[in-house]
């Protein structure tokens, strides 16, 4: 059953804090997607991973940075979040079609 | 660059009427198209996918029809559910293939 898994689910945070959000996926897909998602906004793209330490910046990388050391998993770090950094994030992966994770609901105080 | 529009940020209609949500794409090729649908508090899910072949998809009573003279790629189904509420994604793909293009999305609000 091809599964992405995002830890944790929920998560609240002080400003300047750091976060770490992890996803995994049992698919071997050599390509890996971090999102944020805002009412209004939709999908918004911020890293993209296309092999382990092989990441471009998407459409908003800034106050991010990734990390990717084994094909099946994908980190998302914020250093010293701040409180517009309060989203929903989903990671996904893909061959073509894209899978993604149930979401981590960050909230930034 | 790559662009999606879906002219609509709300659609509300009552069950058993026709759906038609739009989606109208720039590209500078001719891009795979893909609809995703996301429930409240899930994840977004793949609804439909163009095909290369001009043939139909269909899904869950869902269709879509890919119009390449008019970039369009509208969804469509014949008659509304309650469960079809959601949040609908319409996202081509750019020219590498491994990228979608997220819009903002249709919310569709099915009504008894």
């Amino acid at each position: 059953d091809m599964k992405v898994t995002q830890m944790p689910r929920y998560l609240i945070k002080r400003m300047g804090e750091n976060v770490l959000l992890e996803c995994g996926q049992d698919m071997s897909h050599e390509t890996m997607y971090w999102y944020r998602q805002d009412p209004g906004l939709g999908l918004q793209l911020i890293y993209i991973s296309y092999d382990v330490d092989s990441n471009s910046e998407g459409d908003i990388p800034k106050g991010y940075r990734v990390s990717r050391k084994k094909r099946e998993h994908f980190s998302l770090i914020l250093d010293s979040a701040k409180t517009n950094q309060t989203s929903v994030y989903f990671c996904a992966s893909s061959t073509y079609e894209q899978y993604f994770g149930p979401g981590t609901r960050l909230t930034v105080l | 660059g790559d662009s999606v529009t879906q002219t609509e940020g709300l659609v509300t209609l009552t069950e058993g009427l026709p759906v038609m949500l739009n989606c109208t794409y720039q590209s500078t090729y001719s891009p795979f198209l893909f609809w995703y649908v996301q429930h409240l508090n899930e994840a977004p899910k793949l609804l439909l996918k163009s095909f290369t072949d001009n043939k139909r998809p269909e899904h869950q009573g869902f269709h879509a029809t890919l119009h390449k003279s008019s970039s369009s790629f509208h969804l469509q189904k014949s008659s509304a559910q309650l469960s079809d509420s959601a949040l609908y994604y319409c996202a081509p793909a750019t020219s590498s293939g491994q990228k979608l293009v997220f819009g903002q999305g249709t919310i569709l609000k099915v009504y008894l």
